[in-house]
C-alpha cells in the first residue's frame, strides 16, 4: 500500500514557524483524503487537520484553527502542514496517514519530531 | 472534540481474551458506523487493526475483533499472545470532517 515520508520537524522557538512535508510512494496519492495525526511525548494520539483528494480547504481540531494550515500537491504526491505561532503544546512527533475509508487510517508515515521551546 | 475514554491499561494471560472499551457519545460513537482501533508498539507509528466497527485491514489476525452497543465501542483480542502487548487506540469520526481519538489503553500479556 505505499509508503509515507515526513520530513521538515526539528526545534523552534514559541511563537515561530515551521513547515512539515509528507511525500507518497508507491500509492495511489492523489484520489485519497490525507491527514495529520499528532502525538504529544508519552501522550496518546490527537487527530490536527485532513485535507480531501482534490485538496481546497482543510479541516482542522479546535487546537490549531487558525494557527495551521493543510494542502496538498498532488502533482508530486506531497501533503504538507504549515504552523504559525507555535506553542509549546504543540511539541509532537507528527504523523501523517492516507485515508482509506472515512476513518480508516492507513499507511502511516514514520513521524516528524516537532520540538517548540525556548 | 472531547478525547474518546479508554481505561489506560488492559491485561491478560496467554490465551485469554481482553476487550478494552472505547466511550463517547452520541455525536461521535454513537452517531456513526466508523470507529477504527490502532495498535502502536515503542518508537513505532500506529497501525490500523479494525475500521468500520467490525472490519479486519488485510493481514491483520482474526484474532482481533470489533463491535458497538451505544456510545461504547470495544476491541477484543482472544488468543493473547506475547506479541498483542502494546498501546490500542480507538478513533471515532463526528461528523463534518472531524475526527476524534481515544485515550489509549496499555495491553500487557502477563
Amino acid at each position: 500500500e505505499g509508503q509515507l515520508l515526513e520530513s521538515g520537524g526539528g526545534l523552534v522557538k514559541p511563537g515561530g514557524s515551521l513547515r512539515l512535508s509528507c511525500a507518497g510512494a508507491g500509492m495511489d496519492f492523489n484520489n485519497y483524503p490525507m491527514a495529520w495525526v499528532r502525538q504529544a511525548p508519552g501522550k496518546g494520539l490527537e487527530w490536527v487537520s485532513a485535507i480531501s483528494g482534490a485538496g481546497g480547504g482543510g479541516f482542522y481540531a479546535d487546537s490549531v484553527k487558525g494557527r495551521f494550515t493543510i494542502s496538498r500537491d498532488n502533482s508530486n504526491s506531497t501533503l504538507f502542514l504549515q504552523m504559525h505561532a507555535l506553542r509549546v503544546e504543540d511539541t509532537a512527533v507528527y504523523y501523517c496517514t492516507k485515508i482509506r475509508g472515512i476513518n480508516w487510517w492507513d499507511p502511516w508515515g514514520q513521524g516528524s519530531l516537532v520540538t517548540v521551546s525556548s | 472534540q472531547s478525547a474518546l475514554t479508554q481505561p489506560p491499561s488492559a491485561s491478560g494471560s496467554p490465551g485469554q481474551s481482553v476487550t478494552i472499551s472505547c466511550t463517547g457519545t452520541s455525536s461521535d460513537v454513537g452517531g456513526y458506523n466508523y470507529v477504527s482501533w490502532y495498535r502502536q508498539n515503542p518508537g513505532k507509528a500506529p497501525e490500523a487493526v479494525i475500521y468500520e466497527v467490525t472490519k479486519r485491514p488485510p493481514g491483520v489476525s482474526a484474532r482481533f475483533s470489533g463491535s458497538k452497543s451505544g456510545n461504547t465501542a470495544s476491541l477484543t483480542v482472544s488468543g493473547l499472545q506475547v506479541e498483542d502487548e502494546a498501546d490500542y487506540y480507538c478513533s471515532s469520526f463526528a461528523g463534518n470532517n472531524i475526527y476524534v481519538f481515544g485515550t489509549g489503553t496499555t495491553l500487557t500479556v502477563l
